[in-house]
């Protein structure tokens, strides 16, 4: 199973807004509603930001918003702040789980 | 407070063996699948293995299957992971991550970790 495809890096500003795409294809992203995203800070563990594609977990501020269209999903972060400078990863399903890449989110 | 802590990890020369240990507490243990998820320094999250609550089924990344075994203890809440024949490339921190109420697809609670080095 293929690793998904996140963009390396994204950057913005505080207050903006970002966009994080992960591309899978009919067999992963486009066959289920499972796709979940992950911040991991460095050294620490990952932390579940959205589930089932656009659920958030209680406790997870709404600035953050997933979607999906087609095999693509989509990680939105609005109100950029500082300390949401971390990796992202997704992660779908597709017999087996699979990862994206991972990217680095900066915040200028 | 819901918690997973792993333990186990260590300096192993190639094609040798290490069994990974992830005490949980805080929850209802046997109601969980569990996944084993690693990340190879400077590297992306990989899945790795799971286990439903029961220990009745599991499931492997084709990269460590008929090398890894995941086995779980219910009656000590504990999950294992018997990683034989170790490669080079096993060399990662390996997590425990527990299942969401939902489904077996996202992991809602993580440990630190516990590192592997496959090493000669």
């Amino acid at each position: 199973q293929s690793a998904l495809t996140q963009p390396a890096s994204v950057s913005g500003s505080p207050g903006q807004s970002i966009t994080i795409s992960c591309t899978g294809t009919s067999s992963d992203i486009g066959s289920y509603s499972v796709v979940s995203w992950y911040q991991q800070h460095p050294g620490k563990a990952p932390k579940l930001m959205i589930y089932e594609d656009t659920k958030r977990p209680s406790g997870v501020s709404d600035r953050f918003s997933g979607s999906k269209s087609g095999n693509t999903a989509s990680l939105t972060i609005s109100g950029l702040q500082t300390e949401d400078e971390a990796d992202y990863y997704c992660c779908s399903y597709a017999g087996s789980w699979v990862f994206g890449g991972g990217t680095k989110l900066t915040v200028l | 407070e819901v918690q997973l802590v792993e333990s186990g990890g260590g300096v192993v020369q190639p094609g040798g063996s290490l069994r990974l240990s992830c005490a949980a507490s805080g929850f209802t243990f046997d109601d969980y699948a569990m996944h084993w998820v690693r990340q190879a320094p400077g590297k992306g999250l990989e899945w790795v293995s799971l286990i439903v609550g029961d220990g009745g089924s599991t499931y492997y990344a084709d990269s460590v299957k008929g090398r890894f075994t995941i086995s779980r203890d219910n009656s000590k809440n504990s999950l294992y992971l018997q990683m034989n024949s170790l490669r080079t490339d096993d060399t990662a921190l390996y997590f425990c991550a527990k299942v969401t109420a939902y489904n077996y697809h996202a992991m809602d609670v993580w440990g630190q970790g516990t590192t592997v080095t496959v090493s000669s």
